[in-house]
């Protein structure tokens, strides 16, 4: 069964230090990952994908996750973080194949201190 | 390009009332879905529209929930009647293509359901 898991409920960083959220999912067959970030009051926004070929993916707002098949992770990465990226963080997983159901994660929240 | 539009944005009502929600995807695209997003947990997706027809409604609970996309376009999320534990928000996404899951999924702004 595909299942999406994001260990860190809440993560508090200070302005300008880096930033790693972990997700580690369960998935059948080559999975298509995902990252999110939903502010408060605000639907959902996609900071990166990744699909296939270069396991390091850049998105926007400075963000970047790797995959590692063999730990069936895909963390998300920003090297400096700004105080405008407190937010909810989701992870999420679908298929390559079939209808395109995303599963999700329940979400990191990102507290950013001056 | 304009976004996925939702409203109510926020409605409070009473356990066994009815409340509807209203969704307006990017023009365009041909698939919708709905997601419930209940506090601290990620959106789970309770059904999907490719056009007016209905792809995935298998985590739909059909004895109160029911949705509908008549042309393909607007669509409708209803709850009648409603429980405590319906209490969530309630996303609805569109994306250009048919049923890929390569295919970004824009989500609107959310309702927020409080049931008392």
């Amino acid at each position: 069964a595909q299942s999406v898991t994001q260990p860190d409920i809440h993560i508090t960083v200070s302005e300008g230090a880096s930033l790693e959220l972990r997700c580690n999912y369960s998935y059948g067959a080559t999975p298509y990952l995902f990252w999110y970030v939903q502010s408060p009051g605000q639907g959902l926004q996609l900071l990166l994908k990744y699909f296939s070929g270069d396991t390091l993916v850049q998105g926007i707002k400075g963000f970047e996750a790797e995959f590692k098949r063999s730990q069936s992770s895909f963390n998300l990465r920003k090297p400096s973080v700004h105080w405008s990226d407190a937010a909810e963080y989701f992870c999420a997983v679908g298929g390559q194949t079939g209808a395109n159901n995303l599963f999700f994660g329940t979400g990191t929240r990102l507290t950013v201190i001056p | 390009e304009a976004g996925v539009a939702q409203s109510p944005r926020y409605k409070i009502i009473e356990k066994r009332q009815s409340v509807a929600f209203w969704c307006n995807p990017i023009s365009g695209h041909a698939t919708l879905y709905w997601y419930q997003q209940i506090l601290g947990q990620g959106p789970k997706l309770l059904i999907q529209f490719q056009n007016n027809g209905v792809v995935d409604d298998s985590q739909l609970p059909k004895d109160r929930f029911s949705a509908e996309r008549l042309k393909g376009v607007d669509s409708t999320l209803k709850i009648q009647p409603a429980k405590l534990e319906d209490s969530a928000v309630y996303l609805c996404a569109s994306s250009p293509q048919p049923g890929l899951t390569s295919n970004e999924q824009f989500f609107g702004p959310g309702t927020r359901l409080t049931v008392l």
